[in-house]
């Protein structure tokens, strides 16, 4: 069973572009969450989504962006970026019970 | 707010011994407790702990929740290096399963 794809793996940026970030969870999952990681904050949760409907959202501005499609596939977008977004992209796919399985992460610095 | 501390930050042992990592947490409504791995990459599931399971074992690893003491403890037995690593406490301490509040993580280090 595949387990969480997420695309790009790596990515440069400048300040003030957007980024999207994609991610593909297990199958059969339908829950998709994303976190941020970085060294000072280490993981924070950005949003979740269930059924193309975002159920939860973390504490960060309104340029972090997602949304999810029908096949539970999800995508995050950054808009306007800034230096400080340089960080490790992480989604993650629920089972029903509430058990999280992460990506590989994208990693995307902010130059 | 939920708050999930764990301890110690670091931790550096020799191959073989056993160790002890200490996660604890101050929630307004317990669900579970999960544990995970993070080596150079994304955090590895290890276990999650409910009220109705609160000790779970795998190979060497094995951890035991506390609800009264409101603490959870991961063990660690005749380590190895491939157990460096840094592992993570998290609790979905609110009504979704899915927003889980990390804790800084446990640095573990083991020398060969």
């Amino acid at each position: 069973k595949a387990g969480v794809t997420q695309t790009p793996r790596y990515l440069i940026k400048t300040r003030g572009q957007q980024v999207t970030l994609s991610c593909s969870p297990i199958s059969g999952h339908r829950s998709v969450s994303w976190y941020q990681q970085t060294p000072g904050q280490g993981l924070q949760f950005l949003f979740e989504y269930f059924s193309e409907t975002q159920r939860n959202k973390g504490n960060f501005p309104g340029r972090f962006s997602g949304r999810q499609f029908s096949n539970s596939r999800s995508e995050m977008n950054v808009s306007t970026l800034e230096l400080g977004d340089s960080a490790l992209y992480l989604c993650a796919s629920a089972t029903a019970a509430g058990e999280l399985f992460f990506g590989e992460g994208s990693r995307l610095t902010v130059l | 707010e939920d708050k999930v501390v764990q301890s110690p930050l670091s931790l550096v042992v020799h191959e073989g011994d056993t160790v002890t990592l200490n996660c604890s947490y101050e929630v307004t409504n317990f669900r579970s407790l999960l544990w995970y791995k993070q080596e150079k990459k994304a955090p590895t599931f290890l276990f999650m702990l409910t009220s109705s399971g609160i000790e779970k074992k795998s190979g060497r690893l094995s951890s035991i929740l506390d609800k009264k003491e409101l603490s959870s403890i991961l063990n660690i037995t005749a380590t190895q290096t491939g157990d460096s690593a840094i592992y993570l406490c998290a609790g979905p301490f609110n009504f979704r399963n899915e927003k889980l509040t990390f804790g800084t993580g446990t640095r573990l280090t083991i020398i060969p």
